[in-house]
């Protein structure tokens, strides 16, 4: 299984930041995984942003739920990430990762086990 | 609170052991995950539901929790260890990230 993120490196701040992962070897239908975002500020830590089930089901980090948005692309076998009105502090590596969650109650939690390579979004004028 | 703490570096000399602790009060009652992230690689799943590895992780990393601290022990550290780490529980489906600890094999 790879993931691969895609997306513009540079936006423009208050404008929405789009991200698409892309999903091979595995079914983004799969019922036994979520598909998450995470990011990384410069020389920080990890913050999960958010993740979808493939019935179309999201849950989001609270601090970003206003401006956050996961959605599926069946057709490609991918997902996406939208953050509207970004500012320099949206600036970060944005990973995409598979969640092993065996169900959709997440039963038993398995960690993120596939993680793409990640992308750089730098938000600036 | 809600936080994971980790301390923010650890210093360790080939050969010897590393423990990294991570505190947080969801410790109690939530199993704890592991990542190693190398310098300019993505992050890497070592360690989930407290102990158990992933296939290709080798045993000289070792997982544990008690009351409300989980602890990452490395055997035997080697060059390659050095990477930051980072804790991480799931709770009621929100995910929730240690700050991390560089570990330096000096």
């Amino acid at each position: 299984v790879q993931l691969h993120e895609s997306g513009p490196g540079l936006v423009k701040p208050l404008q929405t930041l789009s991200l698409t992962c892309t999903v091979s070897g595995q079914s983004i239908s799969d019922a036994s995984v979520y598909w998450t975002w995470v990011r990384q500020h410069p020389g920080e830590g990890l913050e999960w942003i958010g993740y979808i089930y493939f019935t179309g089901k999201t849950y989001y980090n609270p601090s970003l739920q206003s401006r956050v948005a996961i959605s599926l692309g069946m057709s490609r076998n991918q997902f996406f990430l939208t953050l509207s009105s970004v500012t320099a502090a949206d600036t970060a590596v944005y990973y995409c990762a598979r969640v092993d969650c065996t169900n959709e109650a997440c039963s038993y939690y398995h960690g993120l086990d596939v993680w793409g390579h990640g992308i750089t979004v730098t938000v600036s004028s | 609170s809600s936080e994971l703490t980790q301390p923010p570096s650890l210093a360790v000399s080939p050969g010897q052991t590393a423990s990294i602790t991570c505190s947080g009060n969801k410790l109690w009652i939530k199993e704890t995950s592991w990542y190693r992230q190398r310098p300019g690689q993505s992050p890497q799943l070592i360690i989930y539901e407290d102990f158990k590895r992933p296939s290709g992780i080798p045993d000289r990393f070792a997982g544990s929790r008690f009351r409300d601290t989980a602890t990452l022990t490395i055997s035997a550290t080697q060059a390659v260890d050095e990477a930051d780490y980072f804790c991480q529980v799931w709770d009621s489906h929100t995910l929730l990230f240690g700050g991390g600890t560089k570990v330096t094999v000096l």
